[in-house]
């Protein structure tokens, strides 16, 4: 089942913050997050396997709350390069490997 | 270059025609993926592979879609009688299973569209 993505889009200023939602309906072995440029393959950000876990690197970090029904990817300080679409990847069964895509966020910073 | 390889790149057909896509991907990734993205729309599950065996298809998938991957290297996803809702882009993506962090590769995509 996909998961349900939030915003659909957002438009920001460059320096400010936001906040994306990836939520499905059942439990989450794990969830991966990507980002998309305009006319380009998606790129890996991180992976999160564990309730509670909170990664990031850089300005870019995410949580997997304790359920493991919903993720979140926070941008911090956004630059003109973080624009794009992000996709959550989630996989429902440990072991798969088999990754269902969210509806996609797409993101425009802007001078 | 070493990164996952898609071809052709663009192709346009004509409705009824079959068409082939091939995707090359890191060599020794033993995971292959394919995904149909539409415009706005998150990447849709197709299928995938674990060397050369296709461990799921998408029950979403009609039988006119079939996709193989001979001897676990490079693979082909096939359309048989197109039809104009296959227009999209068909994405290719590796991995490999030991891997810590599982990440897809993805291919820059072969975009289909049928007239």
């Amino acid at each position: 089942q996909q998961p349900v993505q939030s915003p659909q889009a957002v438009i920001l200023r460059e320096g400010e913050d936001a906040v994306i939602n990836c939520s499905s309906s059942k439990a989450l072995y794990s969830v991966h997050w990507y980002r998309q440029k305009h006319g380009e393959a998606p790129v890996f950000l991180m992976i999160l396997l564990k309730g509670g876990e909170q990664k990031g690197h850089d300005k870019i970090s995410a949580s997997f709350n304790e359920k493991k029904q919903q993720s979140s990817l926070y941008l911090t300080a956004s630059q003109l390069s973080y624009s794009g679409t992000y996709f959550c990847g989630t996989e429902a069964t440990s072991g798969t490997y088999k990754y269902i895509f969210g509806t996609g966020t797409r993101l425009k910073v802007l001078a | 270059d070493t990164g996952v390889s898609q071809n052709p790149r663009h192709k346009i057909t004509k409705r009824g025609q079959n068409v082939t896509f091939r995707c090359d991907p890191i060599s020794e990734h033993n995971r292959l993926y394919w995904y149909r993205q539409t415009l706005g729309q998150g990447p849709e599950f197709l299928t995938y592979f674990q060397n050369e065996a296709q461990l799921e298809k998408s029950r979403l998938l009609s039988d006119r879609f079939s996709a193989e991957r001979p001897k676990g290297s490079f693979s082909t996803l096939e359309i048989q009688r197109t039809e104009q809702g296959d227009s999209a882009m068909y994405l290719c993506a590796s991995s490999l299973v030991s891997a810590n962090t599982g990440e897809l590769f993805f291919g820059e995509g072969s975009r289909l569209t049928v007239l």
